[in-house]
């Protein structure tokens, strides 16, 4: 089976900076890879499908990227509201596995 | 929209059965399949297996073979999935949540359902 690895599996950081999330795949899963959010208490939220393709009302500050076997979740400017963990999934065949997410915390 | 709405929290012993079920209200499930997807407390999203309703297809995570059963009656487009011989260690959020027909990121999801394994 894949297995997807995500670094870091927690960070802190400041309203305003960058943040990247990575999410290696053991094999190549072409572009097959979405990103969720979970905040606390609530449903997992789709945010990312196709590596790269943003849902529609997801804020553009979040964007995908990658293919193959390795793939970053960009937020350009963290905000209060990002608080949250995220979690990576390849989604072709089966298992569909998911990373074991990152936890996102304000500074 | 469709909404994937699931059965109320249950209390359960250890060695006995779970069934929750998840309805696509508002929707089909003809062309989908449904995952389930479990989160014990404080801890990460862990697929667990899926269905493609149409074609009877199910897949089941290495580690539920043999305890889980995920089922659907696509007449009233519900899914179902049974977890036996329940442990303290299922104590969990049981989520499903509608998938593409072969692949396809998980959107929308069930709200969930606690679990709890108490003696």
């Amino acid at each position: 089976d894949i297995q997807m690895t995500q670094s870091p599996s927690s960070l802190s950081a400041s309203v305003g900076d960058r943040v990247t999330i990575t999410c290696r795949a053991s094999q190549d899963i072409i572009n097959y890879l979405a990103w969720y959010q979970q905040k606390p208490g609530k449903v997992p939220k789709l945010l990312i499908s196709g590596a790269s393709t943003l849902q529609s009302g997801v804020p553009s500050r979040f964007s995908g990227s990658g293919s193959g076997t390795d793939f970053t979740l960009t937020i350009s400017s963290l905000q209060p509201e990002d608080v949250a963990t995220y979690y990576c999934q390849k989604y072709n065949g089966a298992p569909q596995t998911f990373g074991q997410g990152t936890k996102v915390e304000i500074k | 929209q469709v909404q994937m709405v699931q059965s109320g929290a249950e209390v359960k012993q250890p060695g006995s059965s779970v069934k929750v079920s998840c309805k696509a209200s508002g929707g089909s499930l003809s062309t989908y399949s449904v995952s389930w997807v479990r989160q014990a407390p404080g801890q990460g999203l862990e697929w667990m297996g899926r269905i493609i309703p149409t074609i009877r297809l199910v897949n089941y995570a290495q580690s539920f073979q043999g305890r889980v059963t995920i089922t659907a009656d696509r007449s009233t487009s519900t899914a179902y999935m049974e977890l036996n011989n329940l442990t303290f260690d299922d104590t969990a959020v049981y989520y499903c949540a509608r998938g593409g027909f072969s692949s396809g990121p998980l959107d929308p999801w069930g709200q969930g359902t606690l679990v709890t394994v108490s003696s």
